[in-house]
């Protein structure tokens, strides 16, 4: 079965300033990745995915990741955050059967 | 883009009855259909994968006879709790298969289900 482990429960960074959410996966073969940010209240929305194409994704506001086999790693980033960015992600690997598994969530928040 | 809506967004119901929850795929058809459940401050754990016109699979440890799904169209799936207790108060997210061959899943706004 395919796993994802966030490495961060909570990062705090001041607005402005890069944002670095880490992800390990364990997959038997090639994966895929998404990352999806959760607002207090609100539904999951799709930040961005990785299906086998480039391995640097880039998603919706300013957030990348890359994907890199060697280090079996899918570590999420913004070069500046807002204070809009505070919120709940997931690392999200595909799984049989098109079963999605969620890693623990890595709560943001945003100093001013 | 595709929408997946819940209904409803929050209900309360006495323990002991039975309380159901709609999920629709609003502008696509959805042959695969799945239900989480998310408590407080914690991760999404899938609960059942419900496929159109056949039975749900279950993840181990989730009661079937308790939490009973159907899914009778491309657009519709409902979960009902039955014979609710307080224990089953939690964040209920459906999500829908995108078409084609994909993992990708549109998820639903949730529905928060709390049990007096």
């Amino acid at each position: 079965a395919q796993s994802v482990t966030q490495l961060d429960s909570h990062v705090s960074v001041s607005e402005g300033t890069p944002v670095l959410l880490r992800c390990n996966y364990s997959s038997s073969y090639s994966p895929s990745l998404f990352w999806y940010v959760q607002h207090p209240n609100k539904g999951l929305q799709l930040l961005l995915k990785y299906t086998s194409a480039a391995t640097l994704v880039k998603g919706i506001n300013g957030f990348e990741a890359e994907f890199k086999k060697s280090e079996t790693s899918f570590h999420l980033t913004k070069p500046s955050a807002h204070m809009s960015d505070a919120a709940e992600y997931f690392c999200v690997v595909g799984d049989n059967d098109y079963k999605l598994s969620f890693g623990a969530g890595t709560t943001v928040t945003v100093r001013a | 883009g595709a929408v997946v809506s819940q209904h409803p967004s929050w209900v309360i119901c006495k323990s002991g009855t039975s309380v159901k929850i709609e999920c629709r795929s609003l502008d696509f058809q959805a042959t695969t259909m799945f239900w989480y459940r998310q408590f407080p401050k914690q991760s999404l754990m899938l609960m059942a994968t419900s496929n159109e016109g056949s039975k749900a699979t279950y993840e181990q440890g989730v009661e079937k006879d308790k939490f009973l799904i159907n899914h009778a169209s491309l657009t519709l799936s409902t979960l009902t709790v039955t014979s609710a207790h307080p224990e089953d108060s939690s964040f209920y997210i459906c999500s829908a298969r995108s078409p084609g061959d994909s993992y990708e899943q549109y998820f639903g706004p949730g529905t928060r289900l709390t049990v007096t």
